[in-house]
């Protein structure tokens, strides 16, 4: 089945500086991904939807300066965390939207553990 | 907005037992799909099973069935002849056909005893 990577699986980042997380989706094209934010046993919250080729649309209390997000081709997006602080410690998974005809399909990446000390 | 609930944050049965997963949810939409996903410890997330709102039959997926009701706007999962493998958080999740985005409820831990 399709694939989706996230690079790298876990970084550790001092405060105040920035970080980039990967999203690729390996051997489809997804014109769409989506970030998402999960805190330790809790659910997974949106963040923002990444469209190709333009400007990705952020949820409700999520600061669109803080979390970056470059979808630059159609099987990468990134998302980048700003001026890091421990609060932005958590755990990012990235999805990809498979379109063929009439079949939909979202793929998860593994996930990246920041950790922001 | 759309909503989506599961009440029962952790659940525990013994293997080869039968566990149902409660799930409600809140949509003024018709037209929807719903979802249960599986997170195992490697926090990798597993589509366990899926179902289309105009589809009338529920969805099985060999252990893993559905019953969907739309009326009551509920969607549990059942799994039969549970196994250790099956311990995991399970997710229940909403995607209307305005938009791609998959909201998902809290989620529910379900461990299988030995």
């Amino acid at each position: 089945g399709a694939v989706v990577s996230q690079h790298p699986s876990r970084v550790i980042c001092k405060s105040g500086t920035s970080v980039k997380i990967e999203c690729r989706s390996l051997d489809f094209q997804a014109t769409t991904m989506f970030w998402y934010r999960q805190f330790p046993k809790k659910s997974l919250m949106l963040m923002a939807t990444s469209n190709e080729g333009s400007k990705a649309t952020y949820e409700q209390g999520v600061e669109k300066d803080k979390f970056l997000i470059n979808h630059a081709s159609l099987t990468l997006s990134t998302l980048t965390v700003t001026s890091a602080h421990p609060e932005d410690s958590s755990f990012y998974i990235c999805s990809a939207i498979f379109l063929a005809g009439r079949t939909y399909e979202q793929y998860f990446g593994p996930g990246t553990r920041l950790t922001v000390t | 907005a759309q909503t989506v609930t599961q009440s029962q944050p952790e659940m525990s049965v013994q293997e080869a037992e039968t566990v149902t997963l409660s799930c409600t949810y809140d949509t003024s939409e018709n037209n929807y799909y719903l979802f249960w996903y599986k997170q195992p410890p490697s926090r990798q997330m597993i589509l366990v099973i899926r179902q289309e709102a105009y589809k009338q039959q529920n969805a099985t997926e060999n252990r893993f069935s559905v019953n969907f009701q739309k009326a009551a706007k509920s969607f549990s999962l059942k799994i039969s002849d549970s196994q250790l493998g099956d311990t995991a958080m399970y997710f229940c999740a909403f995607r209307g056909s305005r938009d791609d985005k998959i909201i998902f409820g809290k989620g529910t831990r379900l461990h299988i005893l030995p």
